[in-house]
């Protein structure tokens, strides 16, 4: 039983770029949260995906936007790009309700 | 906001001694838990604390949830080089989805 993958590993991308990143599910999972890691610091809650809307959101700007598709994997999307946002990426699903939840190993991304 | 402050921030130690890392918060949270990050890898929860005053061992592994449930401390005893890693510690937001708020994390580096 694969766990939560994601994809790219790595991303080089330069300011004011658009960049995607993806996240499938732990199976049996519905439930998926996205995260930024800088580095040295602990994750930061992005947003949450639940039946396809955004459930819950922290405290990011609109550029951040994200999608979840009926097979509950999602995407991240950063508009015009910043080098502030050169981190780690992560994506955690879990189901609803459920307090554990499993990360995947994170989408690097750098903005030169 | 909900806040995490999680001390040391950085700790290298021997082979076989003692340590304890603390998180502290200003706000009670639903429940507070435990991860550990190696690089490159998302981080994998070791423990769950829910109930004030609650004590749970994994191995040479010991956490505590402060009777307030606002604190909670990991206690690694006869550390071994395989415990090098970032130790983080979150809060479990239940009332927004099991939104994790995390400390900054702590580096633990043993020597052997």
């Amino acid at each position: 039983d694969a766990g939560v993958t994601q994809s790219p590993t790595h991303l080089i991308k330069t300011r004011g770029q658009q960049v995607t990143l993806r996240c499938s599910p732990k199976s049996g999972h519905d439930t998926v949260s996205w995260y930024q890691q800088a580095l040295g610091q602990g994750p930061q809650f992005i947003f949450q995906y639940y039946e396809e809307e955004e459930r819950q959101r922290g405290n990011f700007p609109d550029r951040f936007s994200g999608h979840q598709f009926p097979n509950y994997s999602s995407e991240l999307n950063v508009n015009a790009l910043l080098l502030g946002d050169s981190a780690l990426y992560l994506c955690a699903s879990s189901q609803l309700a459920a307090e554990t939840q499993y990360f995947g190993p994170g989408t690097r991304l750098l903005v030169l | 906001t909900q806040l995490l402050e999680q001390s040391p921030q950085f700790l290298s130690i021997q082979e076989g001694e003692n340590l304890t890392v603390y998180c502290n918060s200003s706000s009670v949270f639903s429940s507070l838990q435990w991860y550990r990050q190696e690089p490159g890898e998302g981080p994998v929860l070791l423990v769950t604390v829910v109930t004030g005053g609650e004590v749970k061992k994994l191995k040479r592994l010991t956490f505590q949830f402060g009777d307030a449930r606002k604190d909670s401390s990991l206690h690694i005893t006869a550390a071994q080089p395989g415990d090098t890693g970032l130790y983080l510690c979150a809060g479990v937001q239940r009332e927004y989805g099991n939104k994790l708020v995390f400390g900054a994390g702590t580096i633990l580096r043993v020597k052997s």
